[in-house]
């Protein structure tokens, strides 16, 4: 078992909805990264999180550390929003190391 | 100007030839890493280096070996390719945040690799 999960794997919304992708981490943490990968593939970091909620535009991402699960959000969704997002999470050893998760694969219909 | 720059972007090669990568970031960044990304998109660390030394080797093959000559650049030879090398490479690169809320990082665009 992977020690950092997404669900789900794939998701697929019309635009304008509400998008919600989820994380989940069996692993002691100092810090969460959300990353968004292009079909490009170029990896972009959205937000890095220790606790609490963040917010940038349309995207929300929270964190409950003590449930050791992160959601990223997004509003009033569209296409350009098409892309694959990956958790990843720093370890609380004191490395740089980060470990990711899987990715969910995010298609926006017009 | 690109943060976090590699080359090549693309490469395609053939088994057991020796290859090299080349990572630089004009971000001033103490931290650099290459991250290896499967066919099924999967990325895991390869190695991290923080000014210059190396901080994270995560059972990668010796044919794979990494070079900082400065904190700025670190680049990523491989000796005698085989087939499953194939995939995406990425650099990055992080500075800590000293209030101890975390770091940024900042990947490259990705160089793939073919081994045919």
């Amino acid at each position: 078992k992977n020690e950092v999960e997404q669900s789900p794997q794939n998701l697929t919304a019309q635009e304008g909805e509400f998008i919600t992708i989820n994380c989940s981490y069996s692993v002691g943490i100092s810090a969460l990264h959300w990353l968004q990968q292009h079909p490009g593939g170029g990896i972009v970091s959205l937000f890095m999180l220790s606790s609490g909620k963040k917010k940038h535009g349309r995207l929300i991402a929270t964190i409950n550390i003590q449930e050791k699960h992160s959601s990223l959000h997004i509003t009033a969704s569209h296409p350009r929003d098409s892309a694959v997002y990956i958790c990843a999470v720093r370890s609380d050893f004191g490395n740089e190391k980060l470990t990711f998760g899987t990715g969910t694969r995010l298609t926006i219909i017009p | 100007d690109t943060a976090v720059s590699q080359t090549p972007k693309y490469l395609v090669t053939q088994m057991g030839n020796d290859k090299s990568i080349k990572c630089e970031q004009n971000l001033g960044h103490d931290t650099m890493y290459w991250y290896k990304q499967d066919s099924k998109k999967f990325l895991k660390i390869m190695f991290s280096y923080n000014n210059k030394e190396l901080i994270i080797n995560e059972t990668v093959p010796n044919r794979f070996s990494p070079k900082s000559p400065d904190k700025a650049h670190l680049n990523l030879h491989i000796n005698s390719l085989e087939l499953g090398d194939s995939a995406v490479y990425f650099c990055a690169s992080s500075q800590v945040d000293f209030s101890g809320q975390g770091y940024t990082i900042y990947f490259g665009e990705g160089s793939w690799l073919t081994v045919v």
